[in-house]
C-alpha cells in the first residue's frame, strides 16, 4: 500500500533560513507526490506536484520539491523562510493509479523565528 | 483555478441530532468526491469516496450507517452525520475532482463539527 513519512512533526527556523522538510514514500506503482500547506482551521492548498516528467518541480510562494526515486524521497525545499510560511505542511501520495484518493503524512508544523 | 465550497464552515449540534455538510465544485463537474477527516493536530484521514449517482466506498473502520454520503448530482455531495456524538466533533474536508483518469483534486475549505 502507498504510503508517505515525514520526518520531524515540527520544524523551526529563522526567517530567511533555508526550509527542508522531509518525505518519504513508499509506493507499488509509479508515484503521484504532493505537497500541501495548511494554515489554522483552513482547507488544504496544493503547493506542487509530481506526477511525471522533471524531477525538480517548482511550486507556489517559492517553493521547490525534488523527486528522487533512489531515495524514494521528495523534500521540500524554499531558499529563504517567510514569517508567513508558518504553517502546517502535509506530504501525500496518490492511493493508486486513476482518480483516486490521497493518503497523506502526518504532515510537518513550520514555525518560522523572527 | 478551480474551486470547491462547504457549508457551513462551523457548526455545533446537541448530541443525538443530525447534521449534514454540503460540498459542492463551483466551476467543474465533479465526478468523484472524498470526504476526510482531520482531528486536531492530526492528518487527514479519509472517509469515503463518492462517485456520482452511485453509493459512497467506505475506508475500513467508518460506519456507513452514522456518516450518510450522497452525491446526487455532478456538482454536490452530502456527508449527514446521524446521532451526533461528542467524539464525532471534528474538522470535515472535503475534496472534488473530474474524470475518471488521473485528475487533481481541489479541496474544500472544511467544516469545523462541534458536537456538545
Amino acid at each position: 500500500a502507498q504510503s508517505v513519512t515525514q520526518l520531524g512533526s515540527h520544524v523551526s527556523v529563522s526567517e530567511g533560513a533555508l526550509v527542508l522538510l522531509r518525505c518519504n514514500y513508499s509506493s507499488s506503482v509509479p508515484p503521484y507526490l504532493f505537497w500541501y500547506v495548511q494554515y489554522p482551521n483552513q482547507g488544504l492548498q496544493l503547493l506542487l506536484k509530481y506526477t511525471t516528467g522533471a524531477t525538480l518541480v517548482k511550486g507556489i510562494n517559492g517553493f521547490e520539491a525534488e523527486f528522487k526515486k533512489s531515495e524514494t524521497s521528495f523534500h521540500l525545499t524554499k531558499p529563504s523562510a517567510h514569517m508567513s510560511d508558518a504553517a502546517e505542511y502535509f506530504c501525500a501520495v496518490i492511493r493508486n493509479s486513476g482518480n483516486t484518493p490521497l493518503v497523506f503524512g502526518k504532515g510537518t508544523r513550520l514555525s518560522v523565528i523572527a | 483555478g478551480a474551486v470547491v465550497s462547504q457549508h457551513p464552515s462551523r457548526v455545533i449540534c446537541k448530541s443525538g441530532t443530525s447534521v449534514k455538510i454540503e460540498c459542492r465544485s463551483l466551476d467543474f463537474q465533479a465526478t468523484t468526491m472524498f470526504w476526510y477527516r482531520q482531528f486536531p493536530k492530526q492528518s487527514l484521514m479519509l472517509m469515503a469516496t463518492s462517485n456520482e449517482g452511485s453509493k459512497a466506498t467506505y475506508e475500513q473502520g467508518v460506519e456507513k450507517d452514522k456518516f450518510l454520503i450522497n452525491h446526487a448530482s455532478l456538482t454536490l455531495s452530502t456527508l449527514t452525520v446521524t446521532s451526533a456524538h461528542p467524539e464525532d466533533s471534528s474538522f470535515y474536508i472535503c475534496s472534488a475532482s473530474e474524470g475518471s483518469s488521473y485528475n487533481e483534486q481541489f479541496f474544500g475549505p472544511g467544516t469545523r463539527l462541534t458536537v456538545l
